[in-house]
């Protein structure tokens, strides 16, 4: 069975400070991967998905992440944070042909002003 | 695009009752709709996916008979918790991904209901 590991449960970063957050899955067959993000009081909503190409993968409001086949991982950054960016992250993992997406923990990130 | 809606947000009930929760995309077909159940600092848990026009698949663990779930067109699935009790409490999402155009391969989600079960 897939699953996804976030090393990160609760960051704390100042403004303008870069983040980098990690995530490794399990399944070594060929995967989707996305990151989602939820805001204070808000639902869920995509932040950037991986399916195929170029491994590095641009998302809404300056973020990215980096898919490393061999290292199972796909890791979420931004060159410099801001307090909007304040809010949980979830990596996200599916097997490529089934429907189930397999969540990590979560990560909170607290950005300080 | 890919917006979803479920009714009610927030629902208070008393122990024995049952609770009907509507997952809705708005602006895209949902051949697919998910429902998740997410306890406080733990992550999303998958507890059924459904289908168009099938019966849901219910993970491991979920009683299926408590937590009847209804996928009867493209844009719509209901989630009914039979006979609710405290330990019903919890926040409930759905999901939905389509077959096509900006739903195609991605699940979009709702904005949660929030169950109390007194």
């Amino acid at each position: 069975a897939q699953s996804v590991s976030q090393h990160n449960h609760h960051v704390i970063l100042s403004e303008a400070a870069s983040l980098e957050l990690g995530c490794n899955y399990s399944y070594g067959g060929t995967v989707n991967l996305f990151w989602y993000v939820q805001y204070p009081g808000q639902h869920l909503q995509l932040l950037l998905k991986y399916f195929s190409g170029d491994p590095l993968v641009k998302g809404i409001k300056g973020f990215e992440a980096e898919f490393i086949k061999s290292k199972f991982s796909f890791n979420l950054r931004k060159p410099s944070v801001q307090w909007s960016d304040t809010a949980e992250y979830f990596c996200a993992v599916n097997n490529r042909g089934y429907q189930k997406v397999t969540f990590g923990i979560g990560t909170k990130l607290q950005v300080i002003p | 695009g890919a917006v979803v809606s479920q009714h009610p947000s927030w629902v208070i009930c008393k122990s024995g009752t049952s609770v009907k929760i509507e997952c809705r995309s708005l602006d895209f077909q949902a051949t697919t709709m998910f429902w998740y159940r997410q306890f406080p600092k733990q992550s999303l848990m998958l507890m059924a996916t459904s289908n168009e026009g099938s019966k849901a698949t219910y993970e491991q663990g979920v009683e299926k008979d408590k937590f009847l779930i209804n996928h009867a067109s493209l844009t719509l699935s209901t989630l009914t918790v039979t006979s609710a009790h405290p330990e019903d409490s919890s926040f409930y999402i759905c999901s939905a991904m389509g077959s096509g155009g900006a739903g195609v391969k991605t699940q979009y989600f709702g904005p949660g209901t929030r169950l109390l079960v007194l």
